[in-house]
Formats: C-alpha cells, structure tokens, sequence
C-alpha cells in the first residue's frame, strides 16, 4: 500500500515570495490534514479535510495560507507572501476518519520549508 | 483547550537501560492518547495508542497506561536499544460530541539518544 506522498521534499524561498506544496494521501481515506511542525516543537494542525469540505481551520493564518483539495483526493497548501516564521516542515496525514471514531493518521515525510 | 506536556529535556541512555518518559494532558471530553516516533530522516509513526481509561496500548516493547486519575500517559520500554533513538511525541485526540474527525494534539516531543 502506498503512504502518503509530498512534495517538494525541500523549499528554500525568500521572505514575501510565494510557495506550495502537494500531498496526495493515501486511496480511500477520507480526512486529510496539514500540520505545520516548528523546530523543537510538535505538530500544529492548521487545517482538517473531510472529503474535500473544511472541517477545522481554526489555527490556519488565513491573511497568508490558503489550502483547498480537489475532488477529496490531493490537496494543496500555499503560503503567500511568506514570513521568516513560516520557516517548519509542513506535515501532511490522511486517514479514514468518521465523525467521533479515532482512526489511525498517516503521516507523510513532510516539505522542509526554508525562508530566508 | 487541548493540551500535551511532555518531560522537557532530551533522554540519553545506554543500552539495555530503562526508559521512562512522562506525559501528561489537558482535554474537555473523553480523548484517545497515542505515542508517535520520529526516526532520524523519516515520517512520524504511531507507536501505540489508548482509547479510554485504563487501557494499555503497547508495541516493539514499549508501553504506556491511560491514567485518567492523574491524567497521564507516560511511556516505557524495560530495555532500549541504539535503534530505538529518534524523537517522540505524546498526542490526543479529543471527539467529545462526536464532531471531531481525529484532531491531533501533540506534546513537544522528547529526543532519546541510546548509546551504546
């Protein structure tokens, strides 16, 4: 079975450019996820997925980051303009996901975003 | 809201010690708690996980118990190995009322370096 995949795996930008990144997660799951992890800090979920509506995006900077996904499959997570604080890897997880049932969450290797 | 604390400072052990690491938490409802790894240059990976009180999740050796008592959920292995070094990380997920599709919220994650 094929895990979750993202791309680029490394982005190095300046400040105030643009930036996107791609997940495709794996077939069948239902929930997507973005997770911004800052060095030294644990995952921070900054938008959740179900199918391709939104269900949180409480914790998303929405002046700069926007993300959608097409047909309930991939998704896309952009970043514009970019601030030194954006610097993170950016964590994409999928699972099966129902309302009130904890599945298991898939964990891609993550975009290591550099702003200089 | 929903918190994790994890015990602050890196973990260096030789082999075949015991490891402990502490983690405790915050939540409104009923959560599932769940211990995530982070090898050196790869994705994160559920370790095991607990869905309600009393539970003891376990794999490759290691444990953890959900204390709802003392709100805990600390993990253990008897003897580590060099292989065992990598970064891990406590998280929950909380679906009081049965709106949540499996949020995560992690702790800040501990690095066990095993020498030797």
């Amino acid at each position: 079975e094929a895990g979750v995949a993202q791309s680029p795996r490394y982005k190095i930008i300046e400040k105030r450019q643009s930036v996107a990144f791609w997940c495709n997660p794996i077939s069948g799951h239902a929930t997507l996820y973005w997770y911004q992890q800052i060095l030294g800090q644990g995952p921070k979920l900054l938008i959740q997925f179900q199918n391709n509506g939104v269900v949180d995006d409480s914790q998303l900077p929405k002046d700069r980051f926007s993300a959608e996904r097409l047909k309930g499959v991939d998704s896309t997570l952009k970043i514009q303009p970019a601030k030194l604080e954006d610097s993170a890897v950016y964590l994409c997880a999928s699972s099966l996901g129902y309302a009130g049932v904890t599945y298991e969450q898939y964990f891609g290797p993550g975009t290591r975003l550099t702003v200089t | 809201g929903n918190s994790v604390t994890q015990m602050e400072g890196p973990v260096t052990l030789s082999e075949e010690a015991f490891l402990t690491i502490n983690c405790t938490y915050t939540a409104t409802g009923y959560p599932s708690l769940f211990w995530y790894v982070q090898y050196p240059g790869e994705g994160l990976q559920l370790l095991l996980k607990a869905t309600k009180a009393d539970d003891k999740g376990s794999n490759k050796g290691f444990e953890a118990t959900y204390r709802k008592e003392t709100t805990s959920f600390h993990l253990e292995k008897g003897s580590v190995q060099v292989s065992d070094s990598a970064v891990y990380f406590c998280a929950l997920s909380d679906d009081a009322g049965g709106t949540s599709y499996g949020k995560l919220t992690f702790g800040q994650g501990t690095i066990l370096t095993v020498h030797p």
